[in-house]
């Protein structure tokens, strides 16, 4: 099984509309963050959370709210989804003893229309 | 703030070997790390230099500079299944651990 899932791998929605992005890891890692990737810009921090009570912002988190349920889960939402915000989503995870290193879930396709 | 450069795209043939820029801006240096994403794939964790020098591992090695700002990724023996694109990464000064990406190289391997 995969260390890192993301659900769902597809999505179109309306603009508008209200859409949740779930990711579980089972790499026991406190660190978790939320990345949007657009082509030619390589990846983006949307959110970040070192644990369960700890959520920060990153460099574009206008328009994405964030939910740390538990350690091993860290929802992405928007809440009202407008096109640009088309994009492929990741969620990564990363130890504390090995920060550089993160590891990617497979990530979502959202398409905004 | 943290800005990395990269170039957009390099192309090579099986066999050749391939070296990948990235030059760097960043307040608080910690170190420089190298992902492999596969189209439409994760981004997968390849290396990371922290002091300056050679990182080896099999056919991919790193390479840092401190003082230039300045790293590279060498692909060696290249193949077919190499083709991909190339980040590289530093921690972001203001976000802990989270890491701020390049706009990455993409390599084309052909025969």
């Amino acid at each position: 099984d995969a260390d890192v899932t993301q659900t769902p791998r597809n999505r179109i929605t309306k603009t508008g509309k209200r859409i949740m992005l779930e990711c579980s890891q089972t790499k026991g890692h406190d660190r978790m963050y939320w990345y949007r990737q657009d082509p030619g810009l390589g990846l983006r921090l949307i959110y970040y959370s070192f644990d369960v009570k700890d959520i920060n912002k990153g460099e574009i988190s206008d328009g994405y709210s964030v939910s740390r349920q538990a350690q091993a889960k860290f929802s992405l939402s928007l809440e009202s989804a407008i096109p640009n915000q088309t994009a492929l989503y990741f969620c990564a995870t990363s130890g504390e003893d090995r920060p550089y290193e993160q590891y990617f879930g497979p990530g979502t396709r959202l398409t905004v229309t | 703030g943290q800005s990395l450069e990269q170039p957009s795209e390099v192309t090579a043939v099986e066999g050749a070997i391939v070296q990948m820029n990235c030059t760097y801006q960043t307040s608080g240096f910690y170190g420089l790390s190298w992902y492999q994403q596969h189209d439409g794939g994760a981004p997968t964790f390849l290396s990371y230099n922290a002091l300056d020098g050679l990182e080896e591992t099999g056919r991919f090695s790193s390479f840092l500079s401190r003082s230039d700002s300045y790293g590279y990724l060498l692909l060696q023996e290249l193949q077919m299944k190499d083709s991909a694109s190339y980040f590289c990464a530093v921690r972001d000064g203001r976000a802990g651990t989270a890491l701020i990406f390049g706009k990455g190289t993409t390599l084309s391997v052909s025969s």
